[in-house]
This record gives C-alpha cells, structure tokens and sequence, in this order.
C-alpha cells in the first residue's frame, strides 16, 4: 500500500519558473491537504479539498493554485516561482471522518533562487 | 480562524526521564479533534496521539499521554521513560468540528539525552 506519494522530492526553480506538485493517494481519502514548512517553523495550510470537484483556501495560498479531478489526485500548482516559496511542501490525505489521522507525504523540499 | 501555540521552541531530556510538551489552542467550537505527531530527521509526520474534545477521559498510548484541559483549552503531551528515537519535532494540531481544517502549531523540536 504506497499511501501518498508525492513527486518530485526535490527541486531546484529559478525566479519566475512555474512548475506542478504532485500528489497522489491510494487510500480512497476524500479530504487532502497541502502544506508548506519553512525551516524549523510549523506546517501552514496552503489549500485543501474535501472531495473531487472542490477546492478551498488555505491559510497561505497566494502564489498557488490546485485542481482535484480525481479522488486520487490532488496537484499543487506554482506560477511565477518566488525567494518565499522555497519551503519543503507536504501533501496530506484523511478520511472525512473527523477523528482519523491525516496521512503525510515524505514532502517536496523546493528551493527558488 | 483557529490557532494553535506551542511555546516551548527546544527542549531537552535525559534519557529514560520524563518530558511534558504544552500546547494551547484558540476556538469558539465545542467538539473539535486534537492531535499531536512526530517529525523525526526523515521528515515523515508519524501520528503520536489523538484526543476527541468532548471525550473527557485523556488518551494514553503506551509511554505517550495527554493533558487536555478543555476549559483552559489546553492539550499538553507527556512522554514517559523517554527514549533516543524520541528525539524528533512535535507539532500539536487542531482539527474543526466540520473536519476539513487540519491546523498544527509551530512545533517543539525535542532532543533526548543519553
């Protein structure tokens, strides 16, 4: 059983670049997440889907964009890569079910210079 | 908005010793879903522990217990007889009543001496 696997693990951007993170589960979770974590800070919500089709805001979602087609899938888009962005990005998937885990990603370290 | 504080930046344990990390949290909900997990070097989020708010009895699993003060809106967690793997960032998280917010502090980075 993978869980959710995220790709790339690592990337390097340079300013204005654009690029998709993405991010995949196989539990048949209908909320996933994503997060970003600067170094030695906690994890901030960026966007969150609570099913295929729906999508909302986070705590820090300029600069991002995502789009759920699929249970599964759960893209994290970047446009116009900025300094600030670089961060590790973690993508997280639960049941709707309110008092499971959520399940975590190994995270995406990016770096934009 | 809900948020969630941990206060305690690092700290540190002797071996086999026991270590309370504390965590407060702010909301207008009644029913509401704590948790707190383990982020060792390899950066993997690791479920430690898990507290439902209307349920008053605190969670315990093995060496690892809560201290949820509801009134105080408080959700501290005890590691007992602490052990080197211990040694990772915990981050308490708060999740709302309707289940899509899943928000986390900013973490204790904990270190357990030998």
């Amino acid at each position: 059983n993978a869980g959710v696997t995220q790709t790339p693990k690592f990337r390097i951007l340079k300013i204005g670049q654009s690029m998709t993170l993405q991010c995949t589960q196989d539990m048949n979770h209908n909320y996933m997440y994503w997060y970003r974590q600067d170094p030695g800070m906690g994890l901030k919500l960026i966007y969150y889907s609570v099913g295929a089709g729906i999508t909302d805001k986070g705590e820090v979602p300029n600069g991002y964009n995502v789009s759920r087609s699929t249970t599964e899938d759960f893209p994290l888009r970047l446009e116009l890569a900025a300094p600030s962005q670089t961060s590790v990005y973690f993508c997280a998937s639960s049941y709707g079910d309110k008092y499971t885990e959520a399940f975590f990603g190994q995270g995406t370290r990016l770096t934009v210079v | 908005a809900q948020t969630v504080t941990q206060s305690q930046p690092e700290m540190s344990v002797q071996e086999a010793e026991t270590v309370t990390l504390s965590c407060t949290y702010d909301t207008s909900e009644s029913n509401y879903y704590l948790f707190w997990y383990k982020q060792p070097p390899s950066r993997q989020m690791i479920l430690v522990i898990r507290q439902e708010a209307y349920k008053q009895q605190n969670a315990t699993e093995n060496r690892f217990s809560v201290n949820f003060q509801k009134a105080a809106k408080s959700f501290s967690l005890k590691i007992s007889d602490s052990q080197l793997g211990d040694t990772a960032m915990y981050f308490c998280a708060f999740r709302n009543n309707a289940g899509n917010m899943l928000t986390f502090g900013g973490g204790t980075r904990l270190m357990v001496k030998p």
